[in-house]
């Protein structure tokens, strides 16, 4: 079934320092897996995503790597700023079956960066 | 476009009512789905869409039903509101991608419901 963990629950960082987010997920049918950002207050916003059969993907400060065997994908923000302080969720769709186009959450990153 | 349009945005409810979260888009998105968000515990499926006539339960279901009559509109009905159900419900739709692919999902700017 779908589950999804992600770690840490917290995270606070300097500014300019880099932020990595991890989530783990247990079907290996899953085969797309965003990231979004949710300031506070707002409604969450995709920042990134990648498909299974990409292993990294990257957008100016951010990038999101894939590891297919140990069922793990991670969200790099590097050179931190204020303003990229939010909620992070990361999030899988399991490919085709009973579960078609679900997206299945993770709990949640509180990232923090200070000035 | 305006996305996807919630109301309310805020909304305190008695133990016992009952009331409908509507949810509408104008992305001729197939599919739908309503998320609660609460703290830790991330944002947890309630149910979903996947066109006009077809819903399917998600994570939590119980005390809430959903109906899809037409593409743009996907509304929540809580039967008898508990304060258990005080939450921040965000609706989201997509498109479906080709191959099965994922695509971006757009949400509702979210309902801050109270149960008391």
């Amino acid at each position: 079934g779908e589950n999804v963990e992600q770690h840490p629950s917290t995270l606070s960082v300097q500014e300019g320092d880099s932020a990595v987010i991890k989530c783990t997920y247990s079907d290996s049918a899953s085969n797309y897996f965003p990231w979004y950002k949710q300031e506070l207050g707002k409604r969450p916003q995709l920042i990134i995503d990648i498909r299974s059969n990409v292993g990294e993907k990257k957008d100016q400060r951010i990038a999101v790597t894939l590891n297919k065997t140990a069922k793990h994908f991670s969200l790099h923000i590097t050179e931190t700023q204020p303003e990229d302080s939010a909620v992070y969720f990361c999030a899988e769709k399991i490919a085709g079956g009973t579960s078609y186009g679900k997206l299945t959450f993770g709990q949640g990153t509180i990232l923090t960066v200070h000035p | 476009n305006a996305g996807v349009t919630q109301t309310p945005k805020f909304q305190v409810l008695k133990t016992g009512q009952s009331m409908t979260l509507q949810c509408a888009q104008d992305m001729n998105h197939e599919y739908m789905s309503w998320y609660r968000q609460d703290p830790g515990m991330g944002l947890r499926l309630i149910h979903y869409s996947v066109g006009a006539g077809i819903t399917d339960q998600g994570e939590v279901p119980n005390g809430y039903n959903v109906s899809r009559s037409t593409t743009e509109d996907f509304p929540l009905r809580l039967l008898s509101a508990a304060p258990s159900q005080t939450s921040v419900y965000f609706c989201a739709s997509r498109q479906f991608g080709t191959g099965d692919w994922g695509t971006e999902a757009f949400f509702g700017q979210g309902t801050r419901l109270t149960v008391v």
